[in-house]
Parts: structure tokens; sequence; C-alpha cells
């Protein structure tokens, strides 16, 4: 089955500086990649995502890029503000239609102020 | 348009003890994905359920069992609970079509002690 690691599991960064979660997957069927965002006391929830036949995607200050031939996609965080901290999730999904997401570990994002 | 609703919020149970958890869906969602989220593990796939019937199944033993009614609205069973089931669990709902984003509950987060 696809397994999904997520480096790194703490990042610190200073308000405005530029945050980057790296994420690597084993399955090549995969085709799906989206990115939660989970504050405390909340569900995960969706901030971007791309699909297998594009390279990058960006929404404002977030971008995503993904390397399918590596098999790793990137979270790119720009002028972090303090609010941008939580914990960060990548996954990707190999089968549809059934929804089987596969976690990574999660990266804890704290920006200081 | 409503959110995914989970209850109850927080549970304490004993061991050996059973507990049942709900999740309602977005309206029009026929989806509803069940994950174990825990400090250790991350978020760890429980099961899938798509128009009353379980699409797809995660690494877990017999005793976590799920059911979806006809109205989507899903439940999902631990019998014979031990210390290690302590954690938050998590609810997903989707139109079901795959590829596509989860919309996630709070979470019920439950307490075997």
């Amino acid at each position: 089955g696809e397994n999904v690691e997520q480096h790194p599991s703490t990042l610190s960064v200073q308000e405005g500086d530029s945050a980057v979660i790296k994420c690597t997957y084993s399955d090549s069927a995969s085709n799906y990649f989206p990115w939660y965002k989970q504050e405390l006391g909340k569900g995960p929830q969706l901030i971007i995502d791309i699909r297998s036949n594009v390279g990058e995607k960006k929404d404002q200050r977030i971008a995503v890029t993904l390397n399918k031939t590596a098999k790793h996609f990137s979270l790119h965080i720009t002028e972090t503000q303090p609010e941008d901290s939580a914990v960060y999730f990548c996954a990707a999904e190999t089968r549809s239609p059934n929804n089987d997401m596969r976690f990574g570990a999660g990266t804890r994002l704290t920006v200081k102020p | 348009k409503a959110g995914v609703t989970q209850t109850p919020r927080y549970l304490i149970k004993t061991r050996g003890q059973q507990v049942t958890l709900s999740c309602s869906p977005i309206s029009g969602h026929r989806s509803v994905s069940w994950y174990q989220q825990t400090p250790g593990q991350g978020l760890q796939f429980l099961f899938e359920y798509f128009s009353e019937t379980q699409r797809n199944k995660g690494n877990f033993p017999g005793r976590f069992s799920g059911r979806q009614f006809s109205n989507s609205r899903s439940e999902m069973n631990v019998s014979t609970l031990e210390l290690g089931d302590s954690a938050l669990y998590l609810c997903a709902s989707s139109l079901g079509q795959g590829e596509e984003k989860l919309f996630f509950g709070s979470g019920t987060q439950l307490s075997v002690l």
C-alpha cells in the first residue's frame, strides 16, 4: 500500500519568512496530493491540492510542487504570519473512486512574531 | 451549508467496554471515511463507506467496525476497548467520486482508562 513520509516534524520560522514542508510517497499510481492544516481542537482543513498532471499550483501565499518522477511533493508558505501556526499534513490518494487517503505524520509549524 | 458533525465530542470508557461514534456528513455527500489520529501514529485510515457499503478498509483489527445508513450518516463501533484505542477519531465526508477534497469533522476524543 501507499506510504507517505513527511519532513520536518517540527518547523519554527520568524514572521515574514518562508516555510517549506516536504513529502515523499511510495506508490507510483498515486494521482492526488492534498495538503491539510489542523488547528488545535479542530479537524484537518484542506488548504491546497495538486493532481499528477500538474507540476505546480499556487494560491496566494501557498504553493505546492510535485515531482512525479522522484515521487515527492512540497508545500511552500511565503510571508508567514502567526495565524499560519498549526499542524500541516500531506496526503496521497491512490485509488479512485475509492477514498483511500494516506497521510504523512504531520509538521508542527510555529511562526514567531 | 452545515459541516461534518461528529458526536459525542468527548468519551471516557474503561477497558473491555464498547463504544459507538456517530458522524453526519455534509448534505449531498455519499462517502464517509473514518480515521484514527494519535500523536505517535498520525492519521490512520480505518475504513470508507459509500452508499451504505464498505468500499475500503485499512489495517485495523476486527474490533473496529462501522456502518452507513441510507441518509449517509455513519457510525463507528469499537468493541472490547484497549488502552491503545485512546485517540481522536475523525470522520470525513466527500461526494465519493475519488481524487477530491475530504471535509473533516472536529472528531471524537476517546479516552480508555
